[in-house]
């Protein structure tokens, strides 16, 4: 019984590139929630969504990021045009139903160099 | 805004000691309660949820919950150096349509042998 899947594990990119995280919730389960926990800080809340949905994005910054979670495939966060202050770890849950118990992937941390 | 506090710690007790975690939020219309344990470098994993006022009881783990004071704990029976984590308190809050996990900074708990 798979849990949730985070690939890559570590993501290394010089500022100015493109980071993609991809995200397989477990098996039926059809939320996922993103995350972010910066150094010595706390998870922060980026974006929920469902199949081809994105129900509550208020976490997100505003530019360069963007998420989905297509029909087919994993969820993606795209950091765009990166900057070192998006270095981080990078968690996804996912749960089967809204308000339930979220379980964690074992997140992408992400180095902008 | 949502918050989400827990005694800042760090936490130490020794071997076979109770160790209490505690944890406040402010929306009172919050259902839903969560702990989280995170070892350094990895992922959070849930380990008690709790949805009702009283106690709950999982192994060596109880969560207490109070919503009249909004207030929610987690008591750790007879601790192992193995519990040492960073002990994560959850809370869904409903904004909007939409419901997230709002994490309190989380307690550094320490168990000496």
């Amino acid at each position: 019984n798979a849990g949730v899947m985070q690939n890559p594990r570590h993501l290394v990119r010089r500022r100015g590139q493109e980071a993609r995280l991809r995200c397989s919730p477990m098996k039926g389960h059809s939320h996922v929630y993103w995350y972010r926990q910066l150094p010595e800080e706390g998870l922060k809340f980026m974006v929920y969504l469902q199949k081809e949905n994105i129900i509550d994005e208020s976490g997100m910054p505003k530019e360069r990021f963007s998420a989905e979670f297509p029909k087919e495939g994993p969820s993606i966060l795209r950091i765009q045009q990166v900057v070192r202050g998006d270095s981080a770890a990078y968690f996804c849950a996912s749960s089967p139903q809204t308000g339930g118990e979220q379980y964690f992937g074992p997140g992408t941390r992400l180095t902008v160099t | 805004q949502k918050e989400v506090e827990q005694n800042s710690g760090p936490l130490s007790v020794p071997e076979g000691a109770i160790a209490s975690l505690n944890c406040t939020y402010s929306d009172r219309v919050s259902q839903s309660f969560f702990w989280y344990r995170q070892y350094s470098g990895k992922s959070p994993e849930l380990i008690m949820s709790i949805y009702s006022n009283g106690d709950k009881e999982d192994g060596r783990f109880t969560a207490q919950l109070n919503k009249a004071s909004q207030y929610v704990s987690l008591l750790i029976r007879d601790s192992q150096p193995s519990d040492s984590a960073t002990y994560l308190c959850a809370v869904n809050i409903l904004e909007g349509s939409a419901r997230q996990l709002t994490f309190g900074s989380g307690t550094q708990l320490t168990v000496l042998p």
